[in-house]
């Protein structure tokens, strides 16, 4: 079946420090894949996505490269600050599938002045 | 602004109670979701519905029951058969009537449920 995997946390950085958040996937065909973020007590929102193979997503200094001979999709930012801590959920979607996401478990990061 | 509304933000079940959660949406969107989210795990869905009338059941469907009478809303109720309701639930809409891939999805600010 289809799944996503995303490394555990928590992760703890300092401030300014580079940020990766391994996630890979087990799917079927060609799925979209997705970075959402979420901040305490609140929804998700999308940080960042990639349709199709080799696209790459960015937003806000964060990026994420769709890389189909590894099935993954890790989340980078150069420099962190304290404002980036949140969860962070990677997720797939597939064609005709209704349009419901599958999500990873999450990675909590904590940003350290 | 146009975004998605969840109502309230806590609620609280007492044993053998039937509880609805309310979802609203003013972006025109076709499809939508809800989707249950528990301490250190993803989300999961639980019903969705891409049309006016019609929905489908999620991953974890038992317990819980929907209605689409209208394209703006999409009430949740949690039943006395969902034995273990504690949870953070979330709803989501999305453009189109969710057969395309790489939509987004718009999530609301979500309602925490707790059991007395």
């Amino acid at each position: 079946g289809n799944s996503v995997t995303q490394m555990e946390g928590p992760v703890t950085l300092s401030e300014e420090a580079f940020l990766t958040i391994n996630c890979t996937y087990t799917a079927t065909g060609y799925p979209s894949l997705f970075w959402y973020v979420q901040y305490p007590g609140e929804g998700l929102q999308l940080l960042l996505k990639a349709t199709k193979a080799d696209d790459k997503g960015s937003n806000k200094g964060f990026e994420a490269t769709y890389r189909k001979e590894t099935t993954s999709f890790h989340l980078e930012k150069g420099s962190v600050q304290v404002s980036d801590s949140a969860v962070y959920f990677c997720a797939l979607s597939r064609y005709n599938q209704g349009g419901k996401l599958i999500f990873g478990q999450g990675t909590e990061l904590s940003v350290k002045p | 602004d146009g975004g998605i509304t969840q109502s309230p933000k806590y609620l609280f079940r007492k044993e053998g109670q039937n509880v609805t959660l309310s979802c609203e949406q003013n972006l025109n969107h076709d499809a939508m979701y809800w989707y249950r989210q528990d301490p250190g795990q993803g989300l999961r869905l639980i019903y969705y519905s891409q049309i006016v009338n019609d929905f489908q059941k999620g991953d974890i469907a038992e317990g819980y029951s929907v209605s689409r009478e209208k394209k703006e809303s999409f009430p949740l109720t949690v039943t006395s058969a969902q034995k273990n309701p504690t949870a953070f639930y979330l709803c989501a809409s999305s453009v189109s009537r969710g057969g395309q891939s790489g939509e987004t999805q718009y999530f609301g600010p979500g309602t925490r449920l707790l059991v007395l």
